[in-house]
């Protein structure tokens, strides 16, 4: 079983549209949870941290769920702009903080 | 406030030669990362340094790849000799300590023939 699991993909969505990507993580040390968004040929950038209580930054709602080891990322009114990987990142719960990303989740918004 | 760095961006050689690649991490950040990222895939932490010690090279396959942060501040990657399943997206990645955000540079590119 992979340490961090997503549904590659590819969403393919028209503009405006509302788009959730889910993420299973196994380790339940895990203590931090993230989503880094990639475009292509790019690097990683972080896109927000997934806190306990769930969090928003805009059109963005990110929610965990530790008993179900479950992260979820909503992405509201869908812009061209979004089309890009979401990468799931969770760290392993040591003390060296090591992450481990998913291998991320493709999104197409489409005019 | 400049960004990560890297050297080359995009590197062509053939299997069984070596080839190093250059990290400069942004100012004051004490933790380095090296990442391989293979086509489709979420970057695999290679070796991961706090200052100039490292922490964690589990994953780093220590028969053929090195690496090095001397002076805790820049650090190089080698492949010596490298496999045509060594070709990927070699990313470098630091932050102010382990806890805090990740930032990554642009990659190097490698492609192995």
């Amino acid at each position: 079983r992979k340490e961090v699991e997503q549904d590659p993909g590819p969403f393919n969505v028209p503009e405006g549209a509302t788009v959730a990507f889910n993420c299973t993580y196994s380790n339940s040390a895990s203590q931090s949870f993230f989503w880094y968004r990639q475009d292509c040929r790019k690097e990683p950038k972080l896109l927000m941290s997934v806190y306990s209580s769930g969090n928003e930054d805009g059109r963005f709602t990110a929610q965990l769920n530790r008993a179900s080891q479950y992260i979820s990322l909503l992405i509201r009114d869908s812009k061209l702009s979004d089309s890009a990987t979401y990468l799931c990142v969770v760290n392993t719960g040591d003390s060296s903080y090591k992450l481990i990303f998913g291998s991320g989740t493709r999104l197409l918004v489409r005019p | 406030e400049a960004g990560v760095a890297q050297s080359p961006r995009y590197k062509i050689i053939e299997k069984r030669q070596s080839v190093a690649f250059w990290c400069n991490p942004i100012s004051g950040h004490a933790t380095l990362y090296w990442y391989q990222q293979i086509l489709g895939q979420g970057p695999k932490l290679l070796i991961q340094f706090q200052n100039n010690g490292v922490v964690d090279d589990s994953q780093l396959p220590k028969d053929r790849f090195s690496a090095e942060r001397l002076k805790g501040v820049d650090s190089t990657l080698k492949i010596q000799p490298a496999k045509l399943e060594d070709s990927a997206v070699y990313l470098c990645a630091s932050s102010l300590d382990r806890r805090y955000e990740q930032y990554f540079g642009p990659g190097t590119r490698l492609t192995v023939t």
